[in-house]
């Protein structure tokens, strides 16, 4: 079975720049997830998607972050325009996305951020 | 609002030594608790779960045992592996309020050979 993908693996941009990351969960999965892994600290949620539609956006930074799921299937993050803050590891996760049920989140391999 | 302690690291072992990574929890629900896993260069990974009080998860000889009396998940294992350095996450969701996993801030492990 394919885990959850991510792309890039890696990105440096400079600050004021925009940024965009790619995830695709695993086949069936209704439940995706976004966190921001800032060095040194566990993962953050920023955004919980079930299906197409918007469940947690509560931890995002909206003036600057946005993200899509617009079929249901894979997803995009972006940060637009940068800051020097926003260096960190974006995590994407799926799960089955029964509520009620016990879930577990599967997670890909992050894309490492570096805002200079 | 729910949150995980754990204890800060690095922490460093010879191998065969006996690990103990001391979690603790705070939670107004029924949480689940987990312990995730991150190898250098690789994504989170589940290691182990329990769903209730005095369930014991176990996985790759760790174990934890969730304690609702001393709100606890300490992680252990008897006989530690070089291959066992990562950086370890304590973390709880409950699971009939919401899906939203709440993480501890990591323990590194160094095991030297």
């Amino acid at each position: 079975e394919a885990g959850v993908a991510q792309s890039p693996r890696y990105k440096i941009i400079e600050k004021r720049q925009s940024v965009a990351f790619w995830c695709n969960p695993i086949s069936g999965h209704a439940t995706l997830y976004w966190y921001q892994q800032i060095l040194g600290q566990g993962p953050k949620l920023l955004i919980q998607f079930q299906n197409n539609g918007v469940v947690d956006d509560s931890q995002l930074p909206k003036d600057r972050f946005s993200a899509e799921r617009l079929k249901g299937v894979d997803s995009t993050l972006k940060i637009q325009p940068a800051k020097l803050e926003d260096s960190a590891v974006y995590l994407c996760a799926s799960s089955l996305g029964y509520r009620g049920r016990e879930e577990t989140q599967y997670f890909g391999p992050g894309t490492r951020l570096l805002v200079l | 609002g729910n949150s995980v302690t754990q204890m800060e690291g690095p922490v460093t072992l010879s191998e065969e030594a006996f690990l103990t990574i001391n979690c603790t929890y705070t939670a107004t629900g029924y949480p689940s608790l987990f312990w995730y896993v991150q190898y250098p260069g690789e994504g989170l990974q589940l290691l182990l779960k329990a769903t209730k009080a005095d369930d014991k998860g176990s996985n790759k000889g760790f174990e934890a045992t969730y304690r609702k009396e001393t709100t606890s998940f300490h992680l252990e294992k008897g006989s530690v592996q070089v291959s066992d350095s990562a950086v370890y996450f304590c973390a709880l969701s409950d699971l009939r309020r919401d899906d939203k996993i709440i993480f501890g801030k990591g323990t590194r492990l160094h095991i030297l050979p």
